[in-house]
């Protein structure tokens, strides 16, 4: 069964650090687009990065400098490790796995399988 | 403020039809293929329809896709209760700042 598993969510100060893990079953994570996905409180979904399979990442401008994406291919898992936590930060994280293609010019991606998600707290 | 815009909400009735439209510009909808996501309350966003128009296994012939320009509109026919849930449309972006935008999401109240 293609699935996916967030952990190392949980409580922490403002200008802290944690790693969030998305361990992925039924697929391999190094051959396809992976992201993770953000959801504050009663808010709607924010795109936060992407990890290409051939490795390129980016980030969205409200966590560039502060997050880093990347992945372990012998343990099939994706990371978010978050540096200089802030309030806003906190939500709760979706992993979420890409299907499709593109041509370089066009995309045809979209987000097929999702985790249900871990919640991160920023508070003193 | 999201890049893609979606009403913030909508209703109608038990066996009735709605649509939720999702607007953008060239450097996403126009030039790129729409997904929309369904969150139940208190879940994960699940894949409702993908490629504009395309529905997964198991999605319901009750939800359709459709794109012009740089409008996508999500319809669903037929409402059950059970459809009272989040819509979210999502597309690539060519921009260089972003990779993947989402609306700001539409809540359906089936009455």
């Amino acid at each position: 069964e293609v699935q996916l598993v967030e952990s190392g969510g949980g409580l922490v100060q403002p200008g802290g650090s944690l790693r969030l893990s998305c361990a992925a079953s039924g697929f391999t994570v190094s051959s396809n687009y992976m992201s993770w996905v953000r959801q504050a409180p009663g808010k709607g979904l924010e795109w936060v990065s992407v990890i290409y399979s051939g490795g390129s990442t980016y980030y969205a401008d409200s966590v560039k400098g502060r997050f880093t994406i990347s992945r372990d291919n012998s343990k099939n898992t994706l990371y978010l490790q978050m540096n200089s936590l802030r309030a806003e930060d906190t939500a709760v994280y979706y992993c979420a796995r890409y299907s499709g293609y593109d041509n370089g010019w066009y995309y045809y991606y979209y987000m097929d399988v999702w985790g249900k998600g871990t919640t991160v707290t920023v508070s003193s | 403020q999201s890049v893609l815009t979606q009403p913030p909400s909508v209703s109608a009735a038990p066996g009735q039809k709605v649509t939720i439209s999702c607007s953008g510009s060239s450097s996403n909808i126009g030039n790129n293929y729409v997904s929309w996501y369904q969150q139940l309350p208190g879940t994960a966003p699940k894949l409702l329809i993908y490629d504009n128009n395309k529905r997964p296994s198991g999605i319901p012939d009750r939800f359709s896709g459709s794109k012009s320009g740089t409008s996508a509109t999500l319809g669903i026919t037929g409402l059950q209760t059970g459809d009272e849930a989040d819509y979210y449309c999502g597309t690539w972006d060519s921009s260089l700042s972003v990779n993947w935008v989402f609306g700001g999401g539409t809540k359906l109240t089936v009455l």
